[in-house]
């Protein structure tokens, strides 16, 4: 299982960005997929999930409206498409798969190593 | 939202030690509590899912319990590699939270 994520950079407040995760390894159509982020020195925030026909979503209260989560089953990828940045979005951001295939259990038994994302001006 | 709260925030301990953190959930989420294990530059790494299984090739040192709302990780002797920043995060509904971590540190 190898979850590549890719994306981030400097972005000024207000801007747009779009966070790829790139997964091999497993059949990724058959399991829920997730991004969790950490700013720096800090603990780790659940962002957003997405079930593994895109039948169901969730977002944390902190980015529902500005963030949205994608998926394309024929390319094996995750998205994560990021708008109306502030400097509180500044973080590492992870995808992390579901541990159960299927229905999936919420918990997350891998995960890429993160993508800097940097909302300043 | 359900609130996780985890204690102690840090813990200074030495190879050998025992030792037990605890996380408290502000509602009932039956058995939906994992932990993970962080090491510094490094993504996270499930150790236990449904408040009490061993994720595979998690070893048996580390345990996990719970009692009604509040659940417990606990290793047994503590060895080198142990030394990190733990999480708790309920899997019952979204949005999914985690507690704020616990460092374990020399």
């Amino acid at each position: 299982v190898q979850l590549v994520e890719s994306g981030g950079g400097l972005v000024q407040p207000g801007r747009s960005l779009r966070l790829s995760c790139a997964a091999s390894g497993f059949s990724f159509r058959d399991y829920a997929m997730y991004w969790v982020r950490q700013a720096p020195g800090r603990g780790l925030e659940w962002v957003s999930g997405i079930t593994s026909n895109s039948g169901d979503i969730g977002y944390a209260d902190s980015v529902k409206g500005r963030f949205t989560i994608s998926r394309d089953n024929a390319r094996n990828s995750l998205y994560l498409q990021l708008t109306g940045l502030r400097p509180e979005d500044t973080a590492f951001y992870y995808c992390a798969r579901d541990k159960d295939s299927g229905a999936g259990s919420y918990f997350f038994d891998h995960w890429g190593q993160g993508t800097l994302v940097t909302v300043s001006s | 939202d359900i609130q996780m709260t985890q204690s102690p925030s840090s813990v200074s301990a030495s190879v050998g030690d025992r030792v037990t953190i605890t996380c408290r959930a502000s509602q009932g989420i039956s058995n939906w509590l994992g932990w993970s294990q962080q090491r510094p530059g490094k993504a996270p790494k499930l150790l236990i899912y449904a408040a009490s299984t061993l994720q595979d090739g998690v070893p048996s040192r580390f345990s996990g319990g719970r009692s009604g709302t509040e659940f417990t990780l606990t290793i047994s002797s503590l060895q080198p590699e142990d030394f990190a920043t733990y999480y708790c995060q309920q899997a019952h509904t979204f949005p999914l939270t985690f507690g704020g971590g616990t460092k374990v540190e020399l």
